[in-house]
């Protein structure tokens, strides 16, 4: 299995309160990608990195931020949480040897439920 | 613009009998072709993929998936089932020359085996 932890895996917070999600791999992989997984749309693209401080937007970017300052972190932060934003969210790494057929690397998930 | 579609939401079946997951895909420019699968709160884990050459493709646990261009579709099929098999099942898109290598996923379809 690759390396990569999210963490927490649970959260519950308010509406309003900014929250931040981390992503950690021990892979060394180039690329990582934050997702969100809701019932009936499967899993949709919110941010990805394709290196240190290189980052750009997925599908559903609104309201979230992300940051990279370490190959080996990634994390995606809610500046003010809304009901909306209540999903299980998906990090993935991507090694890129092999340019768009790559593989993608999940990891377990995080819960967040906001109230 | 790019988009997947899984024709069945909800797949019941019986242990030992055939499974076929449909998926269909609509894209103007060539694509790689993805099935992961999601057992009971964990991440997604990659099935088989289609990349080039033979239209049929093998991946783990005995399943396979054909590539029709003409139809645009990628369905996923095991010739008999396993109660393990109950799981998610994501069939997914990438532009070949997408550099992101952002995954467009379909809604999932969820695959119950039953004894």
């Amino acid at each position: 299995d690759a390396g990569i932890t999210q963490s927490p895996r649970h959260k519950v917070t308010e509406t309003g309160t900014p929250v931040t999600l981390r992503c950690h791999q021990t892979e060394n992989h180039r690329y990582m990608y934050w997702y969100r997984q809701d019932p009936g749309h499967g899993l949709r693209l919110i941010h990805y990195s394709y290196g240190v401080k290189d980052t750009d937007k997925g599908e559903v970017s609104d309201g979230y931020s992300v940051s990279r300052s370490k190959t080996e972190d990634f994390l995606l932060t809610l500046e003010s949480a809304t009901s909306s934003q209540t999903s299980v969210y998906f990090c993935a790494i991507s090694p890129r040897t092999s340019g768009a057929g790559d593989t993608q690397y999940f990891g377990p998930g995080t819960r967040l439920t906001v109230l | 613009a790019q988009s997947v579609t899984q024709l069945d939401s909800q797949v019941p079946v019986f242990e030992e009998a055939p499974v076929e997951l449909r998926c269909n895909y609509s894209s103007s420019v060539s694509v790689y072709l993805f099935w992961y699968v999601q057992y009971p709160n964990q991440g997604l884990q990659l099935l088989l993929k289609y990349l080039s050459g033979s239209t049929l493709v093998k991946g783990i646990n005995g399943f396979e998936a054909e590539f029709n261009k003409s139809q645009t579709s990628f369905h996923l099929r095991k010739p008999s089932v396993h109660i393990s098999d109950t799981a998610e099942y994501f069939c997914a898109v990438n532009l070949r020359d997408n550099q992101g290598g952002k995954l467009i996923f379909g809604q999932g379809t969820e695959l119950s085996v039953k004894p």
